[in-house]
């Protein structure tokens, strides 16, 4: 079974400065998706970014981007230009890409404060 | 903005009690998706929906709970008989071009 594990349950930043959130995950298949969800206090679950395993090129979304490290199974996020908006809970999700893999498997969060 | 909405934004309901939390899609999708999350912890995948079949589901989805899709429009998640440990935000999701994208949940609260 794939689990997804978040290190940081809390970290802050300062209003425009650079963030990086930590995710590991373990898993036997060679093909699979990552992907990270932001939720603010409203507790909607917003779709951040994604990263195919078979991808070496690291995703980037506008001031979003990761770091895959495939052989260390790491999927790192980094918030540039931190926002106050971008207080929220970020999890971490991994996702198989055969057979009946259709369910996401998230990591416990990590609370994101960005401080004005 | 989600693909879907979810109602009633919040339940509560006594312990024992059947709830039907309903998903309703805007855009055309087939593939569906039930989790949950109880306050403060992460969130759990209960069951996924294709073509009117359940696809997967966890060990989570026991006979207490059910999906159907009865219109061919309106996604819903019934539970039984509800337990104090219900309580939980219930969330519908889409497969979506980039992944699966999430309503808004359905806070359910079991007294």
């Amino acid at each position: 079974a794939q689990t997804v594990t978040q290190s940081q349950p809390e970290m802050s930043v300062q209003e425009a400065e650079t963030v990086t959130l930590s995710c590991t995950y373990d898993t036997s298949e060679s093909n699979y998706y990552l992907f990270w969800y932001k939720q603010p206090p409203s507790r909607q679950m917003i779709l951040v970014i994604r990263q195919e395993a078979y991808k070496q090129q690291n995703a980037t979304e506008n001031r979003f981007s990761v770091n895959f490290q495939k052989a260390a199974k790491s999927f790192s996020l980094k918030i540039s230009d931190s926002q106050l908006g971008d207080t929220a809970m970020y999890f971490c999700a991994f996702k198989g890409s055969g057979g009946s893999n259709y369910k996401l498997t998230f990591g416990k969060g990590t609370l994101l404060t960005v401080n004005p | 903005e989600p693909e879907v909405t979810q109602t009633p934004s919040h339940q509560v309901t006594q312990m024992g009690q059947e709830v039907i939390l309903r998903c309703v899609p805007i855009s055309n999708h087939l593939y569906f998706y039930w989790y949950r999350q109880i306050l403060g912890q992460k969130v759990e995948f209960l069951v996924s929906f294709y073509n009117n079949e359940i696809s997967e589901k966890s060990e989570i989805f026991d006979d207490q709970f059910s999906v159907e899709r009865p219109d061919g429009s309106n996604f819903t998640l019934k539970i039984r008989s509800t337990k104090l440990e219900d309580s939980a935000m219930y969330f519908c999701a889409y497969k979506g071009l980039s992944g699966q994208y999430f309503g808004p949940g359905t806070r359910l609260t079991v007294t």
